[in-house]
């Protein structure tokens, strides 16, 4: 399985575009790489999953260059209510699997 | 429509017990699986069932955790003589057996049961 990288923890204010940047160099070509989103008490949410350029929902965006070497996760405008982890997944799109999840980005938006 | 949920919510139980965790997933997603999240870290993957059987055990940490699924529905996490290092939220997933187009890998968690053993 490719093995991702992404920062331990992230800052932000109400109103801004944050960007969450995860590395998997080593990632398959029948890999896709998926974004969860995990509340304090909650279980994992999914957010977003792409395979190549950008994927765009009511959510959050996803870019992937073409080396499809990183990843990054964008968050329009965020809230308070964005207060999460946010987790980087690589691997087959087969639907029923095992998730490998790293320890995610600890992101924390503030007034 | 309802998620999938779990019971208890919290475990406290004292080592060397045994232990039940319930999980009641989306009706009609075929496919289940439970995993197990420690302070700080990401969940851990402990084992996957299609249908009734399970499909991939690599997870369980050793033979004092099983799970069945006997119906296809609920499942039922259980660990024998519980060991101070099991205490962590257990988390379940369920997905459908039809995929939705760009989210092949979406599992839908619970909330999840924290198990405290003392």
């Amino acid at each position: 399985l490719a093995k991702t990288t992404q920062p331990i923890s992230m800052d932000s204010y109400e109103g801004q575009e944050v960007n969450i940047t995860c590395s998997h160099n080593n990632i398959a070509t029948n890999d896709y790489i998926t974004w969860y989103q995990q509340f304090p008490s909650q279980g994992p949410r999914f957010i977003i999953q792409g395979y190549k350029t950008k994927v765009t929902n009511e959510v959050a965006s996803l870019f992937i260059p073409a080396d499809r070497k990183s990843s990054t996760l964008s968050l329009p405008r965020v809230s308070l209510s964005d207060t999460a982890v946010y987790y980087c997944l690589v691997g087959p799109d087969t639907g029923r699997r095992a998730l490998t999840f790293g320890s995610g980005t600890r992101l924390q938006v503030q007034p | 429509g309802a998620g999938v949920s779990q019971t208890p919510s919290n475990k406290v139980t004292e080592k060397g017990k045994y232990v039940e965790l319930r999980c009641d997933p989306i009706s009609g997603h075929t496919a289940l699986y439970w995993y197990r999240q420690s302070l700080g870290q990401g969940p851990e993957f402990l084992i996957y069932f299609q249908g009734t059987g399970a499909a991939d055990d690599s997870g369980l940490p050793n033979d004092r955790f099983f799970a069945v699924r006997p119906e296809g529905s609920v499942s039922t996490l259980k660990i024998q003589r519980t060991e101070r290092g099991d205490s962590a939220v257990y988390l379940c997933a369920s997905s459908p057996n039809r995929r939705t187009s760009g989210r092949g890998n979406e599992q839908f968690f619970g909330p999840g049961t924290r198990l405290t053993v003392l």
